[in-house]
């Protein structure tokens, strides 16, 4: 069955310090691969996605993703957060129906 | 450009009530959907649609209906409101025809509480 895990519920990071949210994926095909935030009451945004080519993909915001196959992970990562980050992370992975499969969500909180 | 909108933002009912949550979008995507989030459990997907006049069953169907009667609306009916159905709701839509054909953009929710 297809699903998505981001095995951390909550992540505190202290302002400037580097990040990485954890996610890992079980898909049988070529995976579609993408990262959402979502700020405190607001929609979510996509940040970035993988669907080809370079493993390692940029997206907004400072914010990179590198896609390992042979780990069944797609990580993000920040080398300097800021106080402006502190929102909650999705990962996803689409299906072969347009669907998204989707994480339980990340909570990232930066200490000052 | 609007984006994709929702109308109401809130909205507070009681149980066995109705309502319709409506969503727009001004992108010309085919493709539209609606979720729930629940604290913990991530985005559920309730319905969706690939174009006007389809809808199609997502993992967390019942209780809701959904229409697509034009292809920028894309409406969610609760018919009798349960307590369980208190969440906070999402419509997305995407455009298959697009390089990005998986990436959805969202609406900025509606918070729905059954008393």
């Amino acid at each position: 069955a297809q699903s998505v895990t981001q095995p951390d519920i909550h992540i505190t990071v202290s302002e400037g310090a580097s990040l990485e949210l954890r996610c890992n994926y079980s898909y049988g095909a070529t995976p579609y691969l993408f990262w959402y935030v979502q700020s405190p009451g607001q929609g979510l945004q996509l940040l970035l996605k993988y669907f080809s080519g370079d493993t390692l993909v940029q997206g907004i915001k400072g914010f990179e993703a590198e896609f390992k196959r042979s780990q069944s992970s797609f990580n993000l990562r920040k080398p300097s957060v800021h106080w402006s980050d502190a929102a909650e992370y999705f990962c996803a992975v689409g299906n072969s129906n347009y669907q998204l499969i989707w994480g339980a969500g990340t909570k990232l909180i930066i200490k000052p | 450009n609007a984006g994709v909108t929702q109308t109401p933002k809130f909205r507070v009912l009681k149980t066995g009530q109705s309502m319709t949550l409506l969503c727009a979008q001004d992108m010309n995507h085919e493709y539209m959907y609606w979720y729930r989030q629940d604290p913990g459990m991530g985005l559920r997907l309730i319905h969706y649609s690939v174009g006007e006049g389809t809808t199609a069953k997502g993992e967390v169907p019942d209780g809701y209906n959904v229409s697509r009667l034009k292809k920028q609306n894309f409406l969610l009916g609760l018919e009798s409101a349960a307590p369980s159905q208190t969440s906070v709701y999402f419509c997305a839509s995407s455009d298959p025809g697009l390089a990005g054909y998986h990436e959805q953009y969202f609406g900025p929710g509606t918070r729905l509480t059954v008393t």
